[in-house]
């Protein structure tokens, strides 16, 4: 069973326009940690925000904010004035603890493209 | 502190040959990750391992597949034989602690088998 869904396999965005890219997960663990990374096209994956799943407050990082919704399992991404930079791939991960296991899981990614 | 650092950055290496792929990890990091990235399968987690101890590998495609980590800086992934559809990128990522951040990253080996 898909853990991560990221429904939004790309976006086009104007410049400047906020930006929110989608996220639900599947876990019934108590705690767990979510986590958005983005690949630019060079490759590498760079992490932008992590949630905590006892956080009471929406994680922000800059021009980045996580939407936390608990109880409908959602933690969607937004982008505040976007930029040609934040032209990527987005991952939403989750790390859970289960059976033992600890390890993040990835969803499949949105494409995002900002227009000039 | 310089990351993660992966190696090779490309490799090129026909059918059956061996392949290694280095990484090393964070320092003080205890966990580290072996991840492969598809167009189709999309960032797939191969194998992780706490303290050098391997944990999970229930990801390794067969048993080609092969990873270690002999001490705290290092870890191995090795591909004996290689085929065609082991072509991808594979990232080593390290973190410390369990709940409570991200991975950082290597920047990933590309690899391609002809």
């Amino acid at each position: 069973a898909q853990k991560i869904t990221q429904t939004q396999p790309g976006m086009f965005v104007q410049e400047k326009e906020a930006v929110t890219l989608d996220c639900t997960y599947d876990t019934s663990d108590q705690s767990y940690g979510l986590f958005w990374y983005k690949q630019p096209s060079s490759g590498e994956m760079i992490f932008l925000i992590y949630q905590g799943s006892y956080d009471e407050q929406n994680a922000t990082e800059g021009r980045y904010s996580l939407n936390f919704q608990k109880a409908r399992k959602s933690a969607n991404l937004v982008i505040s004035a976007s930029q040609l930079g934040d032209s990527a791939m987005y991952f939403c991960a989750m790390r859970e603890i289960q059976q033992g296991d600890d390890k993040i899981i990835f969803g499949k990614g949105t494409r995002l493209h900002i227009l000039p | 502190d310089a990351g993660v650092i992966q190696s090779p950055r490309h490799e090129v290496t026909e059918m059956g040959q061996e392949v290694t792929l280095r990484c090393k990890p964070i320092s003080g990091h205890d966990y580290l990750f072996w991840y492969r990235q598809t167009m189709m399968r999309g960032l797939e987690l191969l194998i992780y391992f706490n303290n050098n101890v391997p944990i999970d590998d229930s990801g390794m495609p067969e048993d080609r597949f092969s990873a270690k980590m002999p001490n705290a800086s290092f870890s191995t992934l090795k591909i004996q034989p290689s085929e065609p559809r082991d072509s991808a990128v594979y990232f080593c990522a390290s973190s410390l602690g369990r709940h409570g951040g991200g991975y950082t990253f290597g920047s990933g080996t590309r690899l391609t088998v002809v």
